[in-house]
């Protein structure tokens, strides 16, 4: 099965501060993918990407930005870190087109204090 | 923007019954769906997918397509406590961006 590896898994970080995110897939897939799950929302699209060097915003990107310096690697960055960005944040991955699966990570736990 | 909607929000079964879960997009674009499930703590894992009208089959579990509507179900037949766990449903088009959204899940609980 595809293996999709998210780092850190618990992360607290202060107002203001910078946290990154980072994703990393062993799966050569062309699609990355960011979610952030709190209770009540579901998942919510936070930015993708179609490979290397691109990055596109989801529906849900005002405070984050999103790296892909390679096929493997895609960061989540908060420059400038809310509470109201506490929350599980999920890395996916899956290949091109829309009949294909995403493969999630185990997730990052955030607190903003 | 996209919307799927979920219903119901939570659901509990007893042991052995049926459970039955729905989903309705409400972009005429949507040409895919898939279940997801996600047990508590744990990320969520592709359940079942379906792509054309009609009815798809596996084990326990059954999903079902009217494109017409944009509505999909799934029905989980002698429910199991293992089956107790969030289920979420996804939707995404065929051209152009490739974008799965996702509703907000039903959580559903098997109690023996």
């Amino acid at each position: 099965e595809a293996a999709v590896t998210q780092s850190p898994r618990n992360k607290v970080a202060v107002t203001g501060g910078k946290v990154t995110l980072s994703c990393n897939q062993t799966n050569n897939h062309n699609n990355m993918y960011w979610y952030r799950q709190d209770t009540g929302h579901g998942l919510r699209l936070i930015h993708y990407s179609y490979g290397a060097g691109s990055t596109e915003k989801g529906d849900i990107p005002d405070g984050y930005k999103a790296s892909r310096p390679s096929q493997e690697n895609f960061s989540l960055i908060l420059e400038l870190a809310t509470p109201s960005q506490t929350s599980v944040y999920f890395c996916a991955s899956g290949d091109l087109g829309g009949q294909n699966t995403l493969y999630f990570g185990a997730g990052t736990r955030l607190s903003v204090l | 923007q996209q919307k799927v909607q979920q219903s119901p929000e939570s659901l509990i079964v007893p042991e052995g019954g049926m459970a039955s879960l729905n989903c309705t997009s409400s972009d005429r674009n949507v040409d895919y769906f898939w279940w997801y499930r996600q047990h508590s703590g744990k990320s969520p894992k592709m359940l079942m997918s379906i792509f054309s009208n009609g009815e798809k089959e596996e084990g326990r579990f059954t999903v079902h397509l009217n494109k017409a509507s944009l509505h999909t179900s799934l029905h989980i037949r002698d429910s199991q406590p293992s089956d107790s766990a969030l289920y979420l449903c996804a939707a995404t088009t065929s051209g152009g961006n490739y974008k799965p959204t996702f509703g907000k899940g039903t959580s559903l609980v098997v109690h023996p």
